[in-house]
């Protein structure tokens, strides 16, 4: 089982450039979500989606956006990128109705110079 | 709100010895709770889980966690660490009945040494 895939797996950005990273999973899960990982403050949500066409802020949504393209997949976009949003950005996704953990991606780990 | 504090960023044990992870939440309302480990370059996995059933709860690799609700506390124990279990530890606390809004502590790196 392939389980929750991201893609990339790394990536470079300059200030400015634009980049959405793609996140996928084949469990049927309804509820898929983004956070960042940063030295010493553990996992923020940025933004989740609790069913297929609806969308949330999390903690620290700003700079980003998200798109639910369908139940399987939800992508997440840097418009403008900033050396700020330098990190790990890990996918997850969960059946929330029926109050399952959340199972995780390998993370993509993007660096803005 | 809810909130959850790791207390040790680092921990260092010896192949054979007790771990001890602790963690500590602040919730309004009664919390789920888990911890997931995470070894070098990937994600997150579930270790264990409370949802307001058994306070002891039991999880892969020879971890448990007990629920106090008087001290606010979900430690994770295990008897005797291995060489394999050296990674970093999440604690994370969402409000009961749904496991979506997680709130995640800063994280524990358990060294094991020989």
């Amino acid at each position: 089982n392939a389980g929750v895939t991201q893609t990339p797996k790394f990536q470079v950005l300059k200030t400015g450039q634009s980049m959405t990273l793609q996140c996928a999973q084949d469990m049927n899960h309804n509820s898929m979500y983004w956070y960042r990982q940063d030295p010493g403050m553990g996992l923020r949500l940025i933004y989740y989606s609790a069913s297929e066409g609806t969308t949330d802020k999390g903690e620290v949504p700003n700079g980003y956006n998200v798109s639910r393209l369908n139940k399987r997949e939800f992508s997440l976009r840097l418009e403008s990128a900033a050396p700020s949003q330098t990190s790990v950005y890990f996918c997850a996704s969960n059946n929330r109705d029926r109050n399952q953990p959340q199972h995780f991606g390998d993370g993509t780990r993007l660096s803005i110079l | 709100a809810q909130s959850v504090t790791q207390l040790g960023s680092h921990v260092s044990v010896s192949e054979g010895a007790l771990v001890l992870l602790r963690c500590n939440y602040s919730s309004s309302v009664p919390p789920y709770l888990f911890w997931y480990v995470q070894y070098p370059n990937q994600g997150l996995q579930l270790l264990l889980k409370y949802t307001s059933a058994a306070t002891l709860v039991k999880g892969i690799n020879g971890f448990e966690a007990e629920f106090k609700k008087s001290e606010t506390s979900f430690h994770l124990t295990k008897p005797s660490a291995h060489m394999s279990d050296a990674a970093e530890y999440f604690c994370a606390v969402s409000p009961w009945g749904t496991a979506s809004k997680l709130t995640f502590g800063t994280g524990t790196r358990l060294q094991v040494t020989l």
